[in-house]
């Protein structure tokens, strides 16, 4: 069965620089969700969007913006990039029709030089 | 905002043997879901089994169930016949059917090591 998709899986970066994160849920799925999860940290609720539309916020620096394409997949923009940022950063989808269950991806490991 | 708590941040198992995973959660809401998810060393978000908390019966999936009280808002995950694949870390998680949005809050973790 198709999985959740998130490119790329290891990113390094420099402080003050910017990172794209890619999210490619499974198809059908139509809500998509970003999560952080710090070094020894349960994961964070950052964003989400259903049918291409914010539909929850959390704690989501100003810094980093997200938006959901016309194909459904979901890219997660972060500008000036804080040593804090250092994390792995969690996809998740699921459809309207299976409500209830969120379906991760691989994650993408980020590290901030 | 709810909230929820895993008090134990780590437990041992014997493999065959039986382990309880305990998690309660503060929220003041009457439809939610709770769900309990594994990280193996891998990092892979697993979902490992849900309830839902109009359902007065427990789930169960295998080798794992659960003992949900809604009353006492405690929800935890039994694994029998622990095996060495077991060990990762747990996650209990709660998603509102009340408020807007469908995010998961989770607890802090149990990482369950499971000795041979």
């Amino acid at each position: 069965a198709a999985g959740v998709i998130q490119s790329p899986r290891h990113l390094i970066k420099e402080k003050r620089e910017t990172a794209t994160l890619k999210c490619y849920p499974i198809p059908r799925h139509d809500t998509v969700y970003w999560y952080q999860q710090g070094p020894g940290q349960d994961p964070q609720f950052l964003i989400s969007f259903y049918e291409k539309m914010q539909s929850d916020k959390g704690s989501i620096p100003d810094r980093f913006s997200a938006q959901q394409f016309s194909d459904y997949h979901s890219e997660l923009n972060m500008s000036s990039l804080e040593l804090g940022d250092s994390a792995l950063y969690f996809c998740a989808s699921s459809s309207r029709a299976g409500f209830h269950e969120q379906f991760f991806g691989p994650g993408t490991r980020l590290t901030v030089l | 905002a709810q909230t929820v708590t895993q008090s134990q941040p780590e437990m041992s198992v014997q493999e065959a043997e039986t382990v309880t995973l305990s998690c309660t959660y503060d929220t003041s809401e009457s439809d939610y879901y709770l769900f309990w998810y594994k990280q193996p060393p891998s990092r892979q978000m697993i979902l490992v089994i849900r309830q839902e908390a109009y359902k007065q019966q427990n789930a169960t999936e295998n080798r794992f169930s659960v003992n949900f009280q809604k009353a006492a808002k405690s929800f935890s995950l039994k694994i029998s016949d622990s095996q060495l694949g077991d060990a990762a870390m747990y996650f209990c998680a709660y998603r509102s059917l009340e408020t807007s949005g469908s995010r998961l809050t989770f607890g802090e973790g149990t990482q369950l090591t499971v000795n041979p």
